[in-house]
């Protein structure tokens, strides 16, 4: 299978402690992106990297989430001090952009189910 | 702000009634329209990418279309295996941003 995987698939932890996503693209995509789905919404922005540099965060990302694409390739969400209303489905994305400016078919990967209890 | 409307919220039709699911958008200086399936507990699958009003595109028994304030995705004939939550997403230029902004979908459950 060649698409966007996640691990790990579920993740239940207590309020207050860190937990940590990853997230492997399809090969050749270039953009990674990350969103997050709650019950009956659709996925929201958090961050997208281009290769290894992030060039864009939403506000819903707070301080106490960090991401990384060290090497441009596979990429780790890491949400610190979790809160119950982190509880959510944290998803992966990937495209392929080959000049700025145009459009990206992303493709999803099946996601990280955090509960935070 | 870009916002992405979706209705209706659920949708039970029976196996062969064909209906449309709507999607309306205001996203400044919209480059493309998207719109996934996603199943329970599942990502979004990638169904189609709209670019200009007028576009039309099909896939088995679906077909969306694009005006430049609405979405359709017209369903014909809808069979059980149908069934899911569809999303839409639309994908602007105002700053640079990259980022799609997704509607709450519609949730279809076609009945045998």
């Amino acid at each position: 299978d060649t698409g966007v995987s996640q691990n790990p698939r579920h993740k239940i932890t207590k309020r207050g402690q860190n937990v940590t996503f990853r997230c492997d693209p399809i090969s050749e995509h270039n953009r990674l992106y990350w969103y997050r789905q709650t019950l009956g919404q659709g996925p929201e922005f958090l961050t997208y990297f281009q290769n290894e540099a992030q060039l864009e965060k939403s506000r819903l990302l707070s301080d106490r989430f960090s991401a990384e694409r060290p090497k441009g390739s596979f990429s780790t969400l890491e949400i610190q001090r979790t809160e119950q209303g982190d509880s959510a489905m944290y998803l992966c994305a990937s495209s392929l952009v080959v000049l700025t400016g145009r459009i990206d078919e992303q493709y999803f990967g099946p996601g990280t189910r955090l509960t935070v209890t | 702000e870009d916002q992405v409307t979706q209705s209706p919220e659920a949708l039970r039709l029976q196996e062969g009634e064909s209906s449309s699911l709507n999607c309306s958008y205001t996203v400044s200086g919209l480059r493309g329209l998207f719109w996934y399936r996603q199943d329970p507990g599942k990502g979004p699958e990638f169904l189609f990418t709209l670019y200009s009003a007028g576009e039309e595109k099909e896939k088995e028994r679906l077909k969306a279309t694009l005006t430049k304030k609405e979405s359709f995705l017209h369903i014909t004939a809808p069979k059980p295996e149908d069934s899911a939550t569809y999303l839409c997403a639309g994908q602007g230029s105002q700053g640079g941003s990259e980022k799609l902004v997704f509607g709450k979908g519609t949730k279809l459950t076609v009945n045998p």
